[in-house]
């Protein structure tokens, strides 16, 4: 069966610079999610997506940004890097309701 | 503010022991809960989903039950084995907004052969 595909899957990156952090969801899964892991924490809610729109939005800095396009893929933009952004960044996919959330296999970013 | 907390952090078991995670949780207008196992450094694998009309669910030897009005959900695991130490995350989603999931802090199981 078909999961959740994220890109790339490692990710080095300098303070101050910028990351892209791709999301394609299951097939014919309309809603996506977004969360943050850091080191030793639990998962943290970012933002979700529905039907291409901004459903709910959580503990997102400013400096991050995310949509999703007609294909339902979800793109993270995350600007000005700092030190405390090192995570491992998951994307999830359901359909529309209480339904299960399946997760990728998550980025992990790393910020020197 | 939904809360979820579980407890034990971090259990260690025998080979062959059944054993019991818990999770608890502070609003009871849930939609649903979800068991998670996540691998070090690995993704999140879910293992079952609980809706919240439903008292509980079973996959293999796994039974999660749901007592949403004291806000409580336990993970059973029969016959436990080595291939089962992982950490355990339960996961809720409340009523009244996005069906974005509120974590617990996880159990870390040791199954020792």
């Amino acid at each position: 069966a078909a999961g959740v595909i994220q890109s790339p899957r490692h990710l080095i990156k300098e303070k101050r610079e910028t990351a892209t952090l791709k999301c394609y969801p299951i097939p014919r899964h309309d809603t996506v999610y977004w969360y943050q892991q850091g080191p030793g924490q639990d998962p943290q809610f970012l933002i979700s997506f529905y039907e291409k729109m901004q459903s709910d939005k959580g503990s997102i800095p400013d400096r991050f940004s995310a949509q999703q396009f007609s294909d339902y893929h979800s793109e993270l933009n995350m600007s000005s890097l700092e030190l405390g952004d090192s995570a491992l960044y998951f994307c999830a996919s359901s359909r529309r309701g209480p339904e299960t959330q399946y997760f990728g296999p998550g980025t992990r970013l790393l910020v020197l | 503010k939904q809360e979820v907390t579980q407890i034990p952090a971090a259990l260690s078991v025998p080979e062959g022991e059944n054993l019991v995670l818990n999770c608890s949780f502070t609003d009871s207008a849930i939609y649903n809960l979800q068991w998670f196992r996540q691998d070090p450094g690995k993704g999140l694998t879910s293992l079952l989903l609980i809706q919240s009309s439903q008292r509980e669910q079973t996959s293999g030897r796994l039974n999660a039950s749901l007592d949403k009005s004291s806000g409580r959900s336990t993970l059973y695991i029969a016959a436990s084995q080595p291939g089962d130490s992982a950490t355990y995350l339960c996961a809720v989603s409340s009523q009244g907004g996005s069906e974005k999931l509120v974590f617990g802090k996880g159990t870390k199981l040791t199954v020792n052969p």
